[in-house]
């Protein structure tokens, strides 16, 4: 099946610093979302990407949707404290499945 | 209620039980999905709703597990003859309409089978 490979697996980085992970997959998917996950809580959208080549902004996060739509980077720009956690992609195929495949995440952990 | 609600929020049962998780949608959508989250993974597809009809039902594992929605609101996803292969969170969304969008997530049933 469809699988995502996203990297690195985790990050140790001091406030203020830029961050960036990204997600490559052996298919074309149409759409790119990128998710956090906080313990106990189930995945909150940050940025949903629809068009190959768009770059997208939220706040301190900007992502794009790569030119081949295989592969996705999402960017963290001045880390923060609560900017901990775990960062998922995901891709959706058209066809009218509603069905997203994920990434394994990408573990951030943010030093003050 | 303001969100995607599931319950029990923590569930032990025991290998070979019947289990079943509740998941109560955002009020008006109309759109609910179903994934299974293994430690260390992210999440997997297991089944999508579209009022009271699965649309797409390709990602349960195997026939020990079923879904219903039978008045296109709360979903009860039901798994029989449990194994220690099934312990996961199962994670719950909702949405009006599409997954890419405005879909929320619950906070998930961990359900640990020993």
């Amino acid at each position: 099946g469809q699988q995502l490979n996203q990297s690195p697996q985790s990050m140790f980085i001091q406030e203020g610093e830029d961050v960036s992970m990204n997600c490559t997959s052996s298919s074309i998917f149409n759409t790119w979302l990128w998710y956090k996950q906080d313990p106990g809580e189930g995945p909150v959208l940050l940025i949903a990407l629809y068009k190959a080549g768009e770059l997208t902004s939220n706040g301190r996060l900007t992502a794009q949707f790569g030119i081949t739509r295989k592969d996705s980077f999402l960017n963290i720009s001045a880390s923060i404290p609560s900017d901990v956690g775990i960062y998922f992609c995901a891709g959706q195929n058209q066809g009218g499945s509603e069905k997203l495949v994920f990434g394994k995440g990408t573990k951030l952990t943010v030093n003050p | 209620g303001a969100g995607v609600s599931q319950t029990p929020s923590n569930k032990v049962t025991e290998k070979g039980k019947y289990v079943e998780l509740r998941c109560d949608p955002i009020s008006g959508h109309t759109a609910l999905y179903w994934y299974r989250q293994s430690l260390g993974q992210g999440p997997e597809f297991l089944i999508y709703f579209q009022g009271t009809g699965a649309a797409d039902d390709s990602g349960l594992p195997n026939d020990r597990f079923f879904a219903v929605r039978p008045e296109g609101s709360v979903s009860t996803l039901k798994i029989q003859r449990t194994e220690r292969g099934d312990s996961a969170v199962y994670l719950c969304a909702s949405s009006y309409l599409h997954m890419n969008t405005e879909a929320f997530f619950g906070q998930g049933t961990r359900l640990t089978v020993v």
